[in-house]
């Protein structure tokens, strides 16, 4: 089945960047969108962006403009989230997950997330 | 951007009950709506896209309703897995933003 299996949880120092990665499975990637979703802490989910596997088009939030960058890697099914000048506020468990598109769009299947840790 | 309003934030309920959820948009989303099911420690779960779409695999006892501006989720007969936080989200245009989210626990 259509599988996301993400990186392992990150620790990270304040002004640091951290970069998670998040490999596909199980359906033709490069025709995808893969996008970038997190929670921090006691908080609800908030939409990062997205990126398109074959050609590498972007769309991101405006929160995350100029600090984060979406790719892609087609040769190993694979999809990354860099994340820049962290600090505390960006401790969160980082989900990934496939955008299916046909007239409507959602978010189906969603990665295992990844615990992203900011701290001193 | 559009506002996504969930209500309750939280709920009470027995196993049996039938429980339902509203989510209104800050403007009207036709038929833009998802919801999700999150469990503590797990990956959300799409259950409903498209507004009334049931996915694949999810108890017929989840119906999804509403169009435009608000929209409801309803459980018609609680099960004990179905305790979890459940979130819209509208795919109507970027950012495509979630509800607050509305915590199901067990009364």
């Amino acid at each position: 089945q259509v599988q996301l299996v993400q990186s392992g949880a990150e620790l990270k120092k304040p002004g640091a960047s951290v970069k998670v990665s998040c490999k596909a499975s199980s359906y033709p990637f490069s025709t995808s969108r893969i996008t970038w979703v997190r929670q921090a802490p006691g908080q609800g989910l908030e939409w990062m962006g997205w990126i398109t596997a074959y050609n590498g088009d972007t769309s991101y939030a405006q929160n995350f403009q100029g600090r984060v960058t979406m790719t892609t890697d087609t040769s190993t099914n694979t999809a990354y989230m860099e994340l820049r000048r962290l600090t505390s506020d960006d401790t969160a468990v980082y989900y990934c997950a496939r955008v299916v598109s046909e007239s409507y769009t959602w978010f189906d299947p969603w990665g295992q997330g990844t615990l992203v840790t900011v701290s001193s | 951007d559009i506002q996504m309003t969930q209500s309750p934030s939280s709920l009470s309920a027995s196993i049996g009950d039938r429980v339902t959820i509203t989510c209104r948009a800050s403007q009207t989303i036709s038929s833009y709506l998802n919801w999700y099911q999150h469990k503590a420690g797990q990956a959300p779960k799409l259950l409903i896209y498209a507004a009334s779409n049931l996915q694949s695999g999810v108890p017929s006892r989840f119906r999804g309703s509403g169009s435009g501006a608000d929209f409801t989720l309803t459980i018609s007969s609680l099960q004990p897995e179905d305790f979890a936080t459940y979130y819209c989200q509208q795919s109507y245009s970027g950012p495509y933003t979630f509800g607050q989210g509305t915590k199901l626990e067990i009364k």
